[in-house]
């Protein structure tokens, strides 16, 4: 069971925005940066999202994060079949001194 | 940006141990954090251990620890993760991934391709 918490599916159709989110607790999200990474079928997860909001480079701006409290989100507009993936949320635990991942969000492109 | 190759992944049986070795080329793994990442068949990602670039200090999932060691050989540019008294659970596709520097365990921004570890009699 994940200490981060992320709906396991969202869907949306082509063109739409869809919003992941990833709740967590003070010891993680409320006092520590979030990262998203997506995992497209059969390869390595990919970074998407480091400190909160920051991009690295190559990543489309249609993929956004923010953080307020203990909880994050990712926003993915203008919606590919190509986004087609699941999606995990990942925060240092102050606590644990380990890294959390979310148990991740199946993206449908309908 | 530079590539992570793991190996040393296998059938095992339950109590027994693997090494696995994660190769970096086309950076320093001294300079950077790196982190194993594990994902059991069908599921989720799970952080399972990570050593620091600059001071070598070590950190693990409670999942893990007392069983698994992290270490690096600087002179191969190696980071390796020796498992022992491994059990059914510890099945999964072990990834490396090197983070954004020295102590970053959490902003992955490079990783391998992966090792299937099997744990089964």
């Amino acid at each position: 069971q994940s200490v981060l918490t992320q709906p396991p599916s969202v869907s949306a159709a082509p063109g739409q925005k869809v919003t992941i989110s990833c709740s967590g607790s003070s010891s993680n999200i409320g006092n520590n940066v979030v990262s998203w990474y997506q995992q497209l079928p059969a390869t390595s997860p990919k970074l998407l999202i480091f400190a909160n909001n920051k991009r690295p480079s190559g990543i489309p701006d249609r993929f956004s994060g923010s953080k307020s409290g203990t909880s994050a989100t990712l926003d993915i507009t203008g919606l590919q079949t190509g986004d087609e993936a699941d999606y995990y949320c990942g925060a240092w635990d102050s606590s644990l001194k380990a890294v959390l991942f979310g148990g991740g969000t199946k993206l449908t492109v309908l | 940006e530079g590539q992570l190759v793991e190996s040393g992944g296998g059938l095992v049986q339950p109590g027994g141990s693997l090494r696995l070795s994660c190769v970096g080329s086309g950076f320093t793994l001294l300079t950077y954090g790196v982190s194993w990442v594990r994902q059991a068949p069908g599921k989720g990602l799970e952080w399972v251990s990570g050593i620091n670039g600059h001071n070598g200090d070590t950190l693990y999932a409670n999942s893990v620890k007392g069983r698994f060691t992290i270490s690096r050989d600087n002179s191969k540019n190696t980071v390796y993760i020796q498992m022992n008294s491994l059990r059914v659970e510890d099945t999964a596709r072990y990834f490396c991934a090197r983070g954004q520097s020295t102590n970053s365990f959490n902003e992955l921004e490079n990783w391998g391709h992966g090792t299937l570890v099997t744990v089964s009699s």
